[in-house]
């Protein structure tokens, strides 16, 4: 059975805090993903990674950066926290090439930024 | 730039009632994917269908249906028979030919009502 995991489902932090969340996946997927989900916007990409090492901004990297060492997996970092990231966030994964391929999720982790 | 767009922010529909969601998108892409993606209560996406741009049949998955209607720019997912269990978010999504990244709506959340 294929599997995305993250690290917390639910993580507490203060303001200025270096908050580290971390996605594994057991499908050899060369794709990772990270979203975060607010009411009424929708699902956002912050960054992707195609690749080991490699990475690209997505629609909001702003206060965010990704670690991929290993295949399996994508780190998301928040350098600072601010109370402006509260919210749901989403990993996900995927295969390279033609045709179509789905996105496997994760379960989320909701942070709250207090 | 891809947009999707999702009218409906909340529906609630008789149990055994049809469903349709709405979905709308913008692409200067000639290929393309669309992709329906339903999230419970307890926040896993999970991938419901697929439409190719090129796909000249609409697809289907049991009770799921895309109605494409591709000079109209939309992709609408049809819910037959609909069940308890299908309260739910549902969010539709499109990627572009040359990276896997989903681009997604914001939403609808169905309730079903016994």
């Amino acid at each position: 059975d294929v599997k995305v995991t993250q690290s917390s489902r639910y993580l507490v932090k203060r303001t200025g805090e270096k908050v580290f969340l971390e996605c594994v996946q057991d499908m050899d997927h060369e794709n990772m993903f990270w979203y975060r989900q607010d009411p009424g916007l929708g699902l956002r990409l912050i960054y992707f990674s195609y690749d080991v090492k490699m990475k690209e901004k997505g629609d909001i990297p702003e206060g965010y950066s990704v670690s991929r060492e290993k295949k399996e997996r994508f780190s998301l970092i928040l350098e600072s926290a601010s109370t402006n990231q509260t919210s749901m966030y989403l990993c996900a994964s995927t295969l390279s090439g033609r045709g179509y391929n789905e996105q496997f999720f994760g379960p989320g982790t909701r942070l709250t930024v207090l | 730039a891809q947009k999707i767009t999702q009218t409906q922010p909340g529906m609630f529909v008789q149990e055994k009632e049809a469903v349709t969601l709405d979905c709308t998108y913008d692409t200067s892409d000639q290929s393309y994917g669309l992709f329906w993606y339903k999230q419970p209560s307890s926040g896993e996406m999970i991938f419901l269908i697929y439409q190719g741009s090129y796909d000249e049949q609409n697809a289907t998955e049991g009770r799921y249906s895309l109605n494409f209607q591709k000079a109209r720019k939309s992709a609408n997912l049809v819910i037959s028979a609909s069940q308890l269990g299908d309260s739910a978010m549902y969010f539709c999504a499109m990627r572009g030919p040359g990276n896997e990244k989903l681009t997604f709506g914001t939403g609808t959340r169905l309730t079903i009502i016994p």
